[in-house]
């Protein structure tokens, strides 16, 4: 099976750095997701990590350790914009689907 | 930007009646999936779909649930007889690859299901 963890609620000030942790156990693994979504809306991509290390994307990174099934996203230079829930999804064994945490909800404050 | 589109955007039925609801997902794309979320909760999967068939479904997705790509643009969820526990928002997506390689789901708006 598959499980994944991370913090239910972050909050932050504009401008701020803030890193958002997911934990995963899965059997076998074929990549990580994270994706953004504002209340009420659909899902959109942000990144995608298969290998250790980090990738960013503008005020936006993720890194991923597999050996210790963890990953984080990485948000600078926060706007009021980036309210929103943060979702950690890994792409099940067979590579058939995405399996989402619970997401993160993240407020930022002025 | 070529985008996944659902309609409608919200309906609202009786429970025991069925429900369609309808999907394009970006033309050039080839697999497609059904995710839901109930208020307040994760987004879950329910179907995965490639080459006309089911590549696979998860324990959701019961005798209740059908899935269908009736011509070569809409993909439909059917749900063919609703309860109340049904009430979410379903969001359809698509990727242009899937299998074990690299690939992007593009999610659409979403159906909200609202069953009374």
């Amino acid at each position: 099976g598959q499980n994944i963890d991370q913090p239910t609620e972050m909050t932050a000030t504009e401008g701020a750095i803030v890193q958002i942790n997911c934990t995963y156990q899965t059997s076998g693994f074929n990549g990580l997701f994270w994706y953004q979504q504002h209340a009420g809306e659909a899902p959109t991509f942000l990144s995608y990590n298969v290998l250790d290390g980090l990738e960013e994307k503008g005020r936006f990174s993720s890194f991923l350790s597999r050996s210790k099934g963890y990953s984080y996203l990485l948000l600078k230079e926060l706007q009021m914009k980036d309210s929103a829930s943060y979702l950690c999804a890994v792409i099940n064994q067979a590579g058939t689907a995405l399996i989402f945490g619970k997401g993160t909800t993240l407020s930022v404050s002025s | 930007e070529p985008e996944v589109t659902q309609t409608p955007s919200h309906q609202v039925t009786q429970m025991g009646q069925e429900v369609i609801l309808r999907c394009v997902p970006i033309s050039n794309h080839l697999y497609f999936y059904w995710y839901r979320q109930i208020l307040g909760q994760k987004v879950e999967f329910l179907v995965s779909f490639y080459n006309n068939e089911i590549s696979e479904k998860s324990e959701i997705f019961d005798d209740q649930f059908s899935v269908e790509r009736p011509d070569g643009s809409n993909f439909t969820l059917k749900i063919r007889s609703t309860k109340l526990e049904d009430s979410a928002m379903y969001f359809c997506a698509s990727s242009e690859t899937g299998g074990l390689a690299t690939y992007e789901e593009y999610f659409g708006p979403g159906n909200r299901l609202s069953v009374t």
